[in-house]
């Protein structure tokens, strides 16, 4: 079985703190994503990874930066948190453009 | 601009009954079309997928319905369960650049009462 883990359910940060979210699957799939799920907004997309160092916008990069130096490991970061980032943070990955794993999310609250 | 339209936002059933989930596409470069089942607490995990050169494709209770004239696909739930009550996306995927990203529907909250 696919096994996509992600570093912590829950999370709570201050306004202005750096914040690191980890993904980390067992697959050796290529590609990576990272998404943020909001009430009504579907999933959006960050950024995503089709290999170690590579890196792409998604449709919502701004506030965000990644960083893939693992085939295994996503790194999200956000570099000054802010209110509006709270939101559920959902990492996938996939070895094609057919199935995406998904891990179980990180809700992140910012106050 | 959404690219991937899905209707309705929500839906309430009762067990036993039918549940229809629709998504509308523009892009007809779209070759893949995968629905994907969330429950609270989870993320999604990949339910059924069809690819354009067939109308439907079946697995136990949950079919896919595909009208590429119309550019529309719909997931149709039948004698649906308290336990089929998740969100459901719907999503499209093209091989254009060699591509690996989805598209994404906004998703259908469903609740089949009991």
């Amino acid at each position: 079985d696919v096994k996509v883990t992600q570093s912590s359910r829950y999370l709570v940060k201050r306004t202005g703190e750096k914040v690191f979210l980890e993904c980390v699957q067992d697959m050796d799939h290529e590609n990576m994503f990272w998404y943020r799920q909001d009430p009504g907004l579907g999933l959006r997309l960050i950024y995503f990874s089709y290999d170690v160092k590579m890196k792409e916008k998604g449709d919502i990069p701004e506030g965000y930066s990644v960083s893939r130096e693992k085939k295994e490991r996503f790194s999200l970061i956000l570099e000054s948190a802010s209110t509006n980032q709270t939101s559920m943070y959902l990492c996938a990955s996939t070895s094609g453009r057919y199935e995406q794993y998904f891990g179980p999310g990180t809700r992140l609250t910012v106050t | 601009q959404q690219q991937v339209k899905q209707s309705p936002q929500s839906l309430i059933v009762q067990k036993g009954g039918i549940s229809i989930i629709n998504c509308a596409y523009e892009n007809t470069a779209f070759d893949y079309f995968p629905w994907y089942q969330q429950f609270p607490g989870k993320g999604p995990a990949l339910l059924i997928a069809i690819r354009p050169d067939v109308s439907e494709k079946k697995e136990g209770r949950f079919t896919i319905s595909f009208n590429k004239s119309a550019k529309q696909f719909s997931l149709h739930i039948m004698d649906s369960q308290p336990g089929d009550s998740a969100t459901y996306f719907c999503a499209a995927s093209h091989n254009a650049g060699n591509n690996r990203k989805l598209i994404w529907g906004l998703g259908t909250s469903l609740a089949v009462n009991p």
